[in-house]
């Protein structure tokens, strides 16, 4: 059982357009981090974030913390190339199997 | 500051021989030690971690080992490789204690069992 689903699975936009990648769970999250891994190279840590209801930026993207920390969401503003890459959502659960794990990712394609 | 090297990056080996892939870290003390496979292009399955020099957990009983000789040396090892061995094998590490599990990752081996 995967216990943190992120959709899109896949996406492929336009250079400049919006997007938005969800990470849920039914389990809740003591933090979660969000990750970007490009192709052959390891996953690279881009945020955490730890009170429920958070919003954090970083330049173009937006992450939020659910109220129960329970899902998160990434936001891309005018998508550029360089955003191209598969994220990942990973959290350390505090019910259930007191786990860290990660999401099963959305490979995301920005085109020129 | 600290950084983590994976060798080798790529492997081909074939079916039923052994395998050896080594993880170190540098610029850290006591970090906690992962070792991740990933299928392609989806999410990371967690093979083993380990706390300390000598103590290793796993979660997916297979063909793999893991050591730690040394504070910031992690080893995965097989005896014999089965076609489904086969993947991406990440390395990271996290501060020991810390309020949240920030890992940091090697570059990967990639690994192909033919």
């Amino acid at each position: 059982t995967q216990l943190l689903e992120q959709s899109p699975q896949f996406l492929s936009i336009q250079e400049g357009e919006n997007l938005t990648v969800y990470c849920n769970s039914s389990s809740v999250f003591s933090s979660l981090q969000w990750y970007r891994q490009e192709p052959g190279e390891g996953p690279v840590l881009l945020v955490t974030v730890v009170t429920g209801g958070e919003v954090k930026k970083l330049k173009r993207l937006t992450f939020q913390f659910g109220d129960a920390r329970k899902d998160s969401s990434l936001h891309i503003t005018a998508a550029q190339t360089g955003d191209t890459g598969l994220y990942l959502c990973a959290g350390w659960q505090v019910s259930g199997t007191y786990k860290y794990i990660f999401g099963t990712g959305t490979r995301l394609k920005v085109l020129a | 500051s600290q950084t983590i090297h994976q060798w080798p990056a790529t492997l081909v080996q074939p079916v039923g021989s052994p395998l050896s892939l080594e993880c170190t870290v540098e610029g850290t003390s006591n970090p906690n030690l992962y070792w991740y496979r990933q299928a392609a292009g989806r999410g990371l399955q967690l093979l083993f971690y380990s706390v300390g020099i000598g103590q290793i957990s796993s979660e997916v009983p297979q063909n793999l080992s893991a050591s730690r000789p040394q504070d910031r040396q992690f080893i995965l090892s097989s005896k014999k490789l089965l076609l489904s061995d086969s993947g991406f094998y990440l390395c990271a590490w996290s501060v020991r204690r810390a309020s949240y599990n920030e890992q940091f990752f090697g570059p990967g081996t990639r690994l192909t069992v033919l």
